[in-house]
């Protein structure tokens, strides 16, 4: 298996952009989950969702992140409009089922946005 | 705040050398696993120790358990040069629905010196 795979790795963009983020989970994982990683307040749950359905979004920072999942290969997130204070490493992660207690979680390789 | 604290914030050790890493966190707890980043790189899961062990080895792993002191410790012997990452320790609390979810500590940074 190829593993969870996020595109892209590296995107920098200006500050009022909108910034989409994508990722293909393990095959067969019913779990996806999204992060975000600074040095300040390391890493961050922003959303997760089981079979395709958002479990807890409690972690959205606010209302200009949104993340989707339409299907169960594939989620985005989005940031719409960008600010300088999202720049930060976003990891998306995939289990095989995110409510059993000993569920590990497989992450992707990141990306790393810069927003100027 | 964070479930999870590491400590310390970062180790250096020679090769060859043990490197011992803690973790403490503050609610009861179903699991408690560690995770290792290298630098650029996804978090990659290495071990998890149930609240009912004590104790559990994966090759040159070792993590241990205290439930009482809401603490837990990750060994790593003989370390080599390819073991310098950063080592995060993540909880999971003993709601078990479908809104239990991992916890992550901010983080070991362990560097090995050749």
């Amino acid at each position: 298996d190829a593993g969870v795979i996020q595109s892209p790795r590296h995107e920098v963009t200006e500050m009022g952009q909108e910034v989409t983020l994508r990722c293909k989970p393990i095959s067969g994982h019913n779990s996806l989950f999204w992060y975000r990683q600074t040095m300040m307040r390391g890493l961050e749950l922003l959303i997760y969702f089981n079979n395709n359905v958002p479990i807890d979004d409690s972690g959205m920072p606010e209302d200009r992140f949104s993340a989707k999942m339409p299907n169960a290969s594939f989620s985005t997130l989005k940031i719409q409009p960008s600010e300088p204070r999202d720049s930060a490493v976003y990891f998306c992660a995939s289990s095989l089922s995110g409510g059993a207690p000993t569920d590990t979680q497989y992450f992707g390789p990141g990306t790393r946005l810069t927003v100027l | 705040s964070q479930q999870g604290e590491e400590d310390p914030q970062a180790l250096s050790i020679q090769e060859g050398e043990n490197a011992t890493m803690n973790c403490s966190y503050k609610t009861s707890i179903n699991n408690l696993q560690w995770y290792r980043q290298n630098s650029g790189r996804g978090l990659v899961h290495l071990i998890l120790i149930r609240s009912n062990e004590r104790e559990k080895h994966s090759g040159r792993l070792r993590v241990t358990l205290d439930t009482s002191k809401k603490s837990s410790s990750l060994l790593i012997t003989a370390s080599r040069a390819a073991d310098t990452a950063s080592y995060f320790c993540a909880t999971r609390s003993m709601n078990t629905g479908a809104n239990s979810k991992l916890t992550f500590g901010k983080g070991i940074t362990l560097s090995v010196r050749p």
